[in-house]
């Protein structure tokens, strides 16, 4: 139980256009999803909070205007990536809360050139 | 304010011989504290988590937990490390589902 997916698992865009990011929770519902970013060995950034129904939390430094974050359902977020530049290229992963616990999707990897 | 620091950033160990990362919290309150494994380009895999239960946890592939409040740590062991162990190790902490990462660890095993 409690599986996470993503998709795409990674994706090579041009600079200048958008991505989408899906995160779906499979056999249970999140009223709570979360965006992380990790760079090469380092560890996870977190990005912002999704709510279903409501509008996303970001953290201090995420611009809310380029990384747009859409939770319609309870088992579905997306974050979209508006004009991407090659800085944006990053491991980004989501994860699902249910209680105290985050499980985490396989990650999408972006490149961008 | 709340933390979480992993002491070890690269750990190797021999197959077969004892694992132990190690994680300290800061914390003003009991945390719900967490370890996660990561494998080159893949998401986060839960191995075990504390919520104010027992204190001695035990999660997947053999990896156990205890946590201790007096030394305010979270260490990871495993009594015999297999090649498979070989990955990023992060231990996390938080409430309400907000999670905290350390830096990580990686954990190198050799033949």
């Amino acid at each position: 139980g409690a599986v996470v997916s993503q998709h795409p698992s990674w994706v090579i865009c041009k600079s200048g256009t958008s991505v989408k990011i899906e995160c779906r929770s499979l056999d249970f519902q999140a009223t709570t999803m979360f965006w992380y970013r990790q760079f090469p060995k380092q560890s996870l950034m977190l990005m912002a909070t999704s709510n279903e129904g409501s509008k996303a939390t970001y953290e201090q430094g995420v611009e809310k205007d380029k990384f747009l974050i859409n939770h319609a359902s309870l088992t579905l977020s997306t974050l979209t990536v508006t004009s991407a530049h090659p800085e944006d290229s990053s491991f980004y992963i989501c994860s699902a809360q249910v209680g105290e616990t985050q499980y985490f999707g396989p990650g999408t990897r972006l490149l961008v050139l | 304010a709340q933390s979480v620091t992993q002491l070890d950033s690269h750990v190797s160990v021999s197959e077969g011989t004892p694992v132990l990362l190690r994680c300290n919290y800061s914390s003003s309150y009991s945390p719900s504290l967490f370890w996660y494994v990561q494998h080159p380009n893949k998401g986060l895999q839960l191995l075990l988590k504390y919520t104010s239960a027992a204190t001695l946890v035990k999660g997947i592939n053999g990896f156990e937990a205890e946590f201790k409040k007096s030394e305010t740590s979270f260490h990871l062991t495993k009594p015999s490390a297999h090649m498979s162990d070989a990955a990023e190790y992060f231990c996390g902490g938080g409430s309400q589902g907000n999670l905290i990462f350390g830096k990580g660890t990686k954990l190198s095993v050799k033949p």
